[in-house]
């Protein structure tokens, strides 16, 4: 089955810099790879997704970068602000929305100083 | 309206004995699954389940066992509960193909004392 590796576990930065967290995957046939955001006590939200044909999407400050050769993606959380503060998990599955459910990485909490 | 809901959002219980957790989804999704998150934060997939096949998770006890009375709800029966069941619940629908991905309910924190 699929494993999803996640770094690093804590990342602290100031308000306003740049913050980066990295994952690999093992399964080559993973192709939709979405990252969630999880605040304390709330659901897990998708915040930005991306599929295996793309190697680049960007959504305002949030960015995610896709190697497939490499087997590895990465989230890119810019000109960070306090409400960014949270866990974010990335995930990975064979079939978008299908029954093999989504693997997920063990998580990123994510501290934003002031 | 809530997307996917899930009843109770809190629940305590002794050992040994059996509950349930209901989930609802509102979005006319295909699939619908049940995730435990414990108290390390990692999210682990419990089973999937469409109108078609159900798949479990090989290291979830059979003690556990979904229950789908139709495509929108999918239920979770725990029976003979022990401690290290203590965890947060969470529900997730998702439709192939469409964008959104999966939509995750609010949770149920089951503790077991």
């Amino acid at each position: 089955g699929e494993n999803v590796e996640q770094h690093p576990s804590t990342l602290s930065v100031q308000e306003g810099d740049s913050a980066v967290i990295k994952c690999t995957y093992s399964d080559s046939a993973s192709n939709y790879f979405p990252w969630y955001k999880q605040e304390l006590g709330k659901r897990p939200q998708l915040i930005i997704d991306i599929r295996s044909n793309v190697g680049e999407k960007k959504d305002q400050r949030i960015a995610v970068t896709l190697n497939k050769t490499a087997k590895h993606f990465s989230l890119h959380i810019t000109e960070t602000q306090p409400e960014d503060s949270a866990v974010y998990f990335c995930a990975a599955t064979p079939r978008e929305g299908g029954a093999d459910g989504l693997t997920f990485g063990k998580g990123t909490h994510l501290i934003i100083q002031p | 309206d809530t997307a996917v809901s899930q009843t109770p959002k809190y629940l305590v219980t002794q050992m040994g004995n059996d509950k349930s957790i209901k989930c609802e989804q509102n979005l006319g999704h295909d699939t619908m699954y049940w995730y435990k998150q414990d108290s390390k934060k990692f999210l682990k997939i419990m089973f999937s389940y469409n109108n078609k096949e159900l798949i479990i998770n090989e290291t979830v006890p059979n003690r556990f066992s979904p229950k789908s009375p139709d495509k929108a709800h999918l239920n979770l029966h725990i029976n003979s509960l022990e401690l290290g069941d203590s965890a947060v619940y969470f529900c997730a629908s998702s439709q192939q193909g469409l964008t959104g991905g999966y939509t995750f309910g609010s949770g149920t924190r089951l503790t077991v004392v």
